[in-house]
């Protein structure tokens, strides 16, 4: 049991948009800064989000974050087939002293 | 050119012992805290370990406080993970990450190092 919570898939069609939530409390998300990885097969983690909406250089625009309160969004427009990974938002909590990810996401391009 | 080596995996007995090492390159390795994630087989991310630029701060999962040790040798440019009482469910490939941004951002990754905990 992830102390974040993701979808465990989505899906949708290349061409189309998706967006992936992240839910916490108050200890982590609430009154932190919340990242976003993608992890293609057989690859470690790349980071694609930091300080809730924020892109390291050489990651598309089509990637987007977003953050309300004790919960974070992903968003990626234009799907490719290339997008397909699993996806993990990732913070620190408060209470835990300790990081925390959420459980992932599968992404699947139909 | 930012890079993370992790090495030191390979298969132990339940109860035993292993110490991992990640070799950083490409960047001032004092200056940033250094993270351990592991991800079990077919599983999720878990964040493992952090530790302060000098060593002075360090963190734990609750999983594995008191059997695993992070530390770091500034001067010889390496981070390690003494595992000790190992057990069937530390089983997972160990990664080293650079915490490059705020809460545990971790912005450069290695390719991680597989653990088999098995009798």
């Amino acid at each position: 049991q992830s102390v974040l919570t993701q979808p465990p898939s989505v899906s949708a069609a290349p061409g189309q948009k998706v967006t992936i939530s992240c839910s916490g409390s108050s200890s982590n998300i609430g009154n932190n800064y919340v990242s976003w990885y993608q992890q293609l097969p057989g690859t470690a983690p790349k980071l694609l989000i930091f300080d809730n909406n924020k892109r390291p250089s050489g990651i598309p625009d089509r990637f987007s974050g977003s953050k309300s309160g004790t919960s974070a969004t992903l968003g990626i427009t234009g799907l490719q087939t290339g997008d397909e990974a699993d996806y993990y938002c990732g913070t620190w909590d408060i209470s835990l002293s300790a990081g925390v990810f959420g459980g992932g996401t599968k992404l699947t391009v139909l | 050119e930012v890079q993370l080596v992790e090495s030191g995996g390979g298969l132990v007995q339940p109860g035993g012992s292993l110490r991992l090492s990640c070799a950083p390159s490409g960047f001032t390795f004092s200056s940033y805290w250094m993270t351990w994630v592991r991800q079990a087989p077919g599983k999720g991310l878990e964040w493992v370990a952090n530790i302060k630029q000098d060593g002075g701060e360090k963190n734990y999962v609750d999983s594995v406080k008191g059997r695993f040790t992070i530390s770091r040798d500034n001067a010889k440019n390496s981070l390690s993970l003494q595992m000790n009482s190992l057990r069937a469910e530390d089983t997972a490939v160990y990664y080293c990450a650079r915490e490059g941004g705020r809460d545990t951002c971790n912005d450069y990754w290695g390719q991680g190092t597989l653990v088999t905990v098995s009798s």
